[in-house]
């Protein structure tokens, strides 16, 4: 099983409600990531998990709030997002937190717009 | 500073035809390159990824090159298909920590 999923594919929200988005890989990777892409840009890191520690946090604002429960899982909670906020939220997966030839597997990506 | 560049930024092919597409990077220390495909609204998918020591990787009709000298790389695309109409993102992975450096992709259209 090669396959991250993300739940749900798209999301409207307001600017004061609080939503989740779920990630969830079980192909035993330690390392699970969060990226934000806007419409004809590359993905932007957000946030890196390691051994279900946070360990990279690209300086976001805490209206996004990850969370790793358990290896295979990612959360990212949100609260009181602005409209630019709305993206194709994107999480990966890949072996180790380290350098090597390992490669990072992204989910389909949730769709989020913020009204 | 890491940097990836990619050119063309946008291409248009006719359905049948080969194109190539090319990435240079500045990363350092270099630990392995990746060419991604990504639909629009979807995540990236893995083509090929290549390390230090390899020149060339093929699946498929994708095939990339990496000339680790001059910090390039390229991906040729045989027989073209309407269903290559994507985006193709050159990423570059540092040896140190979580270092994926993304490039900003080339947009191919394959027209019939």
């Amino acid at each position: 099983d090669t396959e991250v999923t993300q739940t749900p594919k798209h999301l409207v929200m307001g600017m004061t409600n609080k939503k989740s988005l779920k990630c969830e890989q079980h192909m035993g990777h330690r390392a699970m990531y969060w990226y934000k892409q806007k419409a004809k840009k590359p993905p932007e890191l957000m946030f890196v998990y390691s051994y279900e520690k946070l360990s990279i946090n690209e300086s976001v604002p805490s209206r996004f709030s990850p969370e790793c429960p358990n290896s295979s899982l990612l959360n990212l909670h949100l609260h009181a997002l602005q409209p630019e906020d709305s993206a194709l939220y994107l999480c990966a997966s890949s072996h180790i937190a380290g350098g090597g030839p390992d490669t990072q597997y992204f989910g389909p990506g949730t769709r989020l717009t913020v009204l | 500073k890491n940097q990836v560049e990619q050119s063309p930024q946008s291409l248009i092919i006719l359905e049948g035809k080969n194109c190539t597409l090319q990435c240079n990077y500045t990363v350092s220390p270099f630990s392995n390159l990746r060419w991604y495909k990504q639909d629009t609204g979807r995540g990236p998918v893995s083509l090929t990824i290549m390390t230090f020591s390899e020149n060339t990787k093929s699946n498929g009709r994708y095939t990339a090159t990496l000339d680790a000298d001059t910090k390039q790389s390229s991906l040729h695309i045989t027989a073209s298909q309407l269903s290559d109409s994507a985006s193709y993102i050159c990423v570059v992975r540092s040896n140190y920590g979580q270092n994926f450096v993304f490039g900003p992709g080339t947009r191919l259209s394959v027209l019939p």
